[in-house]
């Protein structure tokens, strides 16, 4: 079993539509979760940080973190068609630590 | 400021040849990592550096594997001999040691292709 999954998708909606992304673990000593998107092409970007357990707001991007689940979630509102790309979900027991990353998702937001 | 910068962008070989990549972290980073990225999969670590000593090598195929930092800046990684099974991008990212110590900063990687 991963220590951490993700469904690649691929995912495909509507200009406008509100997208919800996944990711389930298994270690229950990650304290930090982060989401990165990646553009084809090109290296991971970080999107959105969260310690513990809670959400995260950062404009048109909310990261929710429930850690008795061991379930984190990423939601796009409005989601553009600059925003396809591929959604990688990452792990940490520690700051500076090596991230455990997801499988990726790939979105695809049609005009 | 500048970002992570990694070369050759593109590198096709044989199987049994060697290769090396080349990585200039963001000026003042402390910290440098190595990610193997396969097809379809998220990155996996292979190297972490603070500075110039090894923090984590736990998943570097270390037969065929090496990597390092001269000086704690640039950074190198070769594999001698190549598998078929190593191609792959390879992605070097950094973070520095302050506030925000969290964020690795990615480079564009270098797309191997093992023959």
């Amino acid at each position: 079993q991963k220590e951490v999954e993700q469904d690649p998708g691929p995912l495909s909606v509507p200009e406008g539509a509100i997208v919800s992304l996944n990711c389930t673990y298994s270690n229950s000593a990650f304290q930090y979760f982060m989401w990165y998107r990646q553009y084809s092409r090109k290296g991971p970007e970080l999107l959105m940080y969260t310690y513990s357990s809670g959400n995260k707001e950062d404009g048109r991007f909310t990261a929710q973190v429930d850690k008795s689940s061991k379930y984190i979630s990423l939601f796009i509102r409005d989601s553009q068609p600059s925003d396809s790309a591929t959604y990688l979900c990452a792990m940490s027991r520690s700051n500076t630590g090596k991230l455990i990353f997801g499988q990726g998702t790939t979105l695809q937001v049609k005009p | 400021e500048a970002g992570v910068a990694q070369s050759p962008r593109y590198k096709i070989i044989e199987k049994r040849q060697s290769v090396a990549f080349w990585c200039n972290p963001i000026s003042g980073h402390a910290t440098l990592y190595w990610y193997q990225q396969i097809l379809g999969q998220g990155p996996k670590l292979l190297i972490q550096f603070q500075n110039n000593g090894v923090v984590d090598d736990s998943q570097l195929p270390k037969d065929r594997f090496s990597a390092e930092r001269l000086k704690g800046v640039d950074s190198t990684l070769k594999i001698q001999p190549a598998k078929l099974e190593d191609s792959a991008v390879y992605l070097c990212a950094s973070s520095h040691s302050g506030v925000g110590k969290y964020e690795q900063f990615f480079g564009p990687g270098t797309r191997l292709t093992v023959l």
